[in-house]
């Protein structure tokens, strides 16, 4: 166990929808990480968080956005849906560079 | 921008030594992460090299050339649970904001059969 917890573990849902994926990280960690793996991509970053603020983003889509609150929880959104974006969502927090620590992960398949 | 080169997969037999290598080229380079996944679950963190040489931590071992752009995970005793796939990741130098952010490799599946 990483002491990172993610929810819902699984979502199914309809192209065209919008669904919001929740990470809680380690306890004192202050940034967070997110990545999509897909069977065909492999792990991609998505975006970091550190204390609340945007620290860094990658690969992520217009249509994906992500927040962190006050009490370092995250939250992914991901709206008008499609196929594609059917995939592993994993969160990972940090409390240095040279350590990442991942959540179970969340399985969103797009019907 | 960064390249990673990982073999796609490996099969060994329970009880042998197998070593996964992993070359990368990169624009700056800070460390080089290795995980393990099991299928349909979260990797896991084995190593992070950041100087030339290896690392040893009990039945893993992790290698780096930083000159040579290559790194290698030396699994011995395997057993039937070391079956997973084997991420190489590599983190930048002076990324913005001060971030680090690894690129991650397609990973190695291995195989361990008795």
């Amino acid at each position: 166990d990483s002491g990172v917890t993610q929810t819902p573990k699984h979502l199914i849902t309809a192209t065209g929808q919008r669904v919001t994926l929740r990470c809680s990280p380690r306890s004192g960690d202050l940034s967070v990480y997110w990545y999509q793996q897909s069977l065909d991509q492999g792990l991609q970053f998505l975006i970091q968080y550190y204390n609340g603020e945007e620290r860094a983003k990658g690969n992520i889509l217009e249509r994906f956005s992500a927040q962190q609150f006050p009490d370092l929880h995250s939250e992914l959104n991901l709206s008008s849906l499609e196929l594609g974006d059917s995939a592993l969502y994993f969160c990972a927090s940090s409390a240095a560079d040279n350590e990442q620590f991942f959540g179970p992960g969340t399985r969103l398949t797009v019907l | 921008g960064q390249n990673i080169d990982q073999p796609t997969e490996m099969t060994a037999t329970e009880g042998a030594i197998v070593q996964i290598n992993c070359t990368y080229q990169t624009s700056g380079f800070n460390g080089l992460f290795w995980y393990q996944q099991h299928a349909g679950e979260a990797p896991t963190f084995l190593s992070y090299n950041v100087l030339d040489g290896l690392e040893e931590k009990g039945r893993f071992s992790s290698f780096l050339s930083r000159s040579k752009g290559y790194s290698y995970l030396l699994l011995k005793e395997l057993q039937m649970k070391d079956s997973a796939s084997y991420l190489c990741a590599v983190t930048p130098t002076g990324a913005s904001g001060g971030s680090y952010i690894p690129t991650f490799g397609r990973g190695t599946s291995l195989i361990v059969h008795p």
